[in-house]
């Protein structure tokens, strides 16, 4: 059975650096495209980035400069390091995997002062 | 923001149909494959239907998925209660750089 775990979410000031992780189990990450997806509080979804098998990664205009997508094969981890914070980043933020086949429960971040 | 436009709710009574549509553009659903997720209330999103009309194991068969040009649509025949839910759209987009682009979403409420 595939389980994606998010965890790291947490209150943080405007400017202020986070990382959220995302472990796996029951799937390999290094073998397969892993994206963030984000949900604004009352708000619709976000595709946030993707890091594909072969490491290239992409990333939505919103992040692209503020935000970094990386894994580590030995813990079958997904990261993403986000710095330079805004308000507007405040959402809870979705593991996923795949061809979007699985989804974590999510982690919730809050941007404020 | 988003670029795919869904009607923002839909409704039926149980056992009706409900038509959800899903416009884009050349560079997204016109090029690539459309898939559609489900949210229930409280919870992360599904994976509901992929490659525009395929449905995965655990769906029911009163779900179907279609594409046509630059839309899509998502049809629930036979809607039931538990349907009762947040859906939406999402295709790959290519026009500036790669980027997964979701569409606005709808609320599908059984009356």
């Amino acid at each position: 059975e595939v389980n994606l775990v998010e965890s790291g979410g947490d209150l943080v000031h405007p400017g202020g650096s986070l990382r959220l992780s995302c472990a796996a189990s029951g799937f390999t990450v290094r073998d397969n495209y892993m994206h963030w997806v984000r949900q604004a509080p009352g708000k619709g979804l976000e595709w946030v980035s993707v890091i594909y098998s072969g490491g290239r990664t992409y990333y939505a205009a919103s992040v692209k400069g503020r935000f970094t997508i990386s894994r580590d094969s030995s813990k079958n981890t997904l990261y993403l390091q986000m710095n330079r914070l805004r308000g507007e980043d405040t959402a809870v933020y979705y593991c996923v995997g795949g061809d979007f086949d699985y989804w974590g429960r999510g982690t919730l971040v809050t941007v404020s002062s | 923001q988003s670029v795919l436009t869904q009607p923002p709710s839909a409704s039926g009574t149980p056992g009706q149909t409900v038509t959800i549509s899903c416009s884009g553009s050349s560079s997204n659903i016109g090029t690539n494959i459309v898939n559609w997720y489900q949210q229930l209330p409280g919870t992360a999103p599904k994976l509901l239907i992929y490659s525009n009309n395929h449905r995965l194991s655990w769906v029911p068969d009163r779900f179907s998925g279609s594409k046509s040009g630059t839309s899509a649509s998502l049809v629930i025949s036979g809607l039931q209660s538990e349907d009762e839910a947040d859906y939406y759209c999402a295709a790959w987009d290519d026009s500036l750089s790669v980027s997964y682009v979701f569409g606005t979403g709808t609320k599908v409420t059984v009356l």
